[in-house]
């Protein structure tokens, strides 16, 4: 059973701040990582994807993956009360499609 | 771009009826699209995996009878509750893969189904 972790939170952050999430996976063989971002009763977003060591930047988030310690997680720089929401991170499983979920990380944003 | 619609937003309807939801890729052939099914305050299940011409893959615990997903179209993905209960009632949500795309493993999700059954 692939398997996706992250600290269910919540994470609370004053305004301004960076918020750092985290979450490690079990497949050693995935290759894509994605972050999404879930609104209370709404659908995920999908908001950062990752493929190789590293870091990735696309405005306020950055994302950054080690694959050797399995090992992915998203900041979010100036954080702002309209970020806060539930963060899912997701890896596909194996060499195929399908993306295996974790739990997601509550994120509040404190004004 | 990357725009996924689902029809209808919400549903209510009684024990032992069917319920049909629709999901279309806007502005991209979707070659694969994805059920997911969502209970309050925990995360997103697969149900099934569906590929455009073929039949749908089922995630295990998934009944196949139940769930009827088609798959007709490059745009267009319907499942099917059938004959449903209030232990069905939950937030459906479908997604779908660009395979024009480089990034090909990322998924677009819908707005979701809320389905509730008296």
């Amino acid at each position: 059973q692939k398997e996706v972790e992250q600290n269910s939170g919540p994470l609370s952050v004053p305004e301004g701040a960076i918020a750092s999430l985290n979450c490690t996976y079990s497949d050693r063989v995935s290759q894509s990582f994605f972050w999404y971002r879930q609104y209370s009763g709404k659908s995920p977003e999908l908001i950062m994807s990752i493929y190789s060591n590293g870091d990735k930047e696309d405005g306020r988030f950055t994302a950054q993956l080690n694959k050797a310690s399995q090992y992915v997680s998203l900041l979010i720089r100036d954080s702002q009360p309209s970020d806060s929401a539930t963060y899912l991170c997701a890896v596909n499983e194996g060499y195929g499609n399908k993306l295996v979920f974790g739990a997601g990380t509550i994120l509040r944003v404190k004004s | 771009g990357a725009v996924v619609s689902q029809h209808p937003s919400w549903v209510i309807c009684k024990s032992g009826t069917s319920v049909k939801i629709e999901c279309r890729s806007l502005d991209f052939q979707a070659t694969t699209m994805f059920w997911y099914r969502q209970f309050p305050k925990q995360s997103l299940m697969l149900m099934a995996t569906s590929n455009e011409g073929s039949k749908a893959t089922y995630e295990q615990g998934v009944e196949k009878d139940k769930f009827l997903i088609n798959h007709a179209s490059l745009t267009l993905s319907t499942l099917t509750v059938t004959s449903a209960h209030p232990e069905d009632s939950s937030f459906y949500i479908c997604s779908a893969r660009d395979g024009g795309r480089m990034n090909y493993n990322e998924q677009f999700f819908g707005p979701g189904t809320r389905l509730t059954v008296l």
